[in-house]
């Protein structure tokens, strides 16, 4: 099993669609959770940390569920501009220190 | 202003011909991080630097290797690039490294071609 899943997508959504991507991981100790974006040929860059309470920033909020080890990212209201690929990340325990593992990303198309 | 610098922003070079990616931070953090992203893929870690601590995934070939002469400044050398080795060469730093890592600052990588 990978450390770190995502379905890769793409998810093909009209615009004022929500949409929603999930990313499952496997180290129960894991503490800290992201979500990145990356355009196309472009870096990752941060969108949210996700904190164990749920945490919102506009139109776009993120969930952790420990219990099933998995973090949501929730986009509602989608833009042409929210078209990429949705990164998570997850501080994975390795030999006494954490290393942050991607997942694969799941690529958004969002279509007028 | 540029947070994470990566130089040269596009590298070719020839089968088994030596290359060297330069990365620097203006962010005084203390790790910094060497990742290799192939298509559609996910960015893999080959290895790390906690202020001078070297850490190297298993998994990261020989071929591949690292130097940190400062704070501010990390290379990526590898020795005899193979076609399998074309990607974007990502640098990031984080402040600390831990359970509670700090965010991750990417630079804008390094897009390797190898002929």
């Amino acid at each position: 099993r990978k450390e770190v899943e995502q379905d890769p997508g793409p998810f093909n959504v009209p615009e004022g669609a929500t949409v929603a991507f999930n990313c499952t991981y496997s180290n129960s100790a894991s503490q800290s959770f992201f979500w990145y974006r990356q355009d196309c040929r472009k870096e990752p860059k941060l969108l949210m940390s996700v904190y164990s309470s749920g945490n919102e920033d506009g139109r776009f909020t993120a969930q952790l569920n420990r219990a099933s080890q998995y973090i949501s990212l929730l986009i509602r209201d989608s833009k042409l501009s929210d078209s990429a690929t949705y990164l998570c990340v997850v501080n994975i325990g390795s030999g006494g220190s954490y290393i942050p593992t991607f997942g694969r990303g799941t690529s958004l198309i969002v279509h007028p | 202003d540029a947070m994470v610098i990566q130089n040269p922003r596009y590298q070719v070079t020839q089968f088994g011909k030596p290359v060297t990616l330069s990365c620097s931070q203006t962010l005084n953090h203390n790790v910094m991080y060497w990742y290799q992203q192939k298509s559609s893929q996910a960015p893999k870690l080959l290895f790390h630097y906690y202020d001078k601590d070297f850490n190297n995934e298993a998994d990261t070939p020989d071929n591949f290797q690292s130097r940190r002469p400062n704070t501010s400044f990390c290379f990526l050398d590898i020795r005899s690039p193979g076609l399998g080795d074309a990607a974007m060469y990502l640098c990031a730093t984080s402040r600390t490294q831990g359970a509670f890592t700090d965010t991750q600052y990417f630079g804008p990588g390094t897009r390797l071609t190898v002929l």
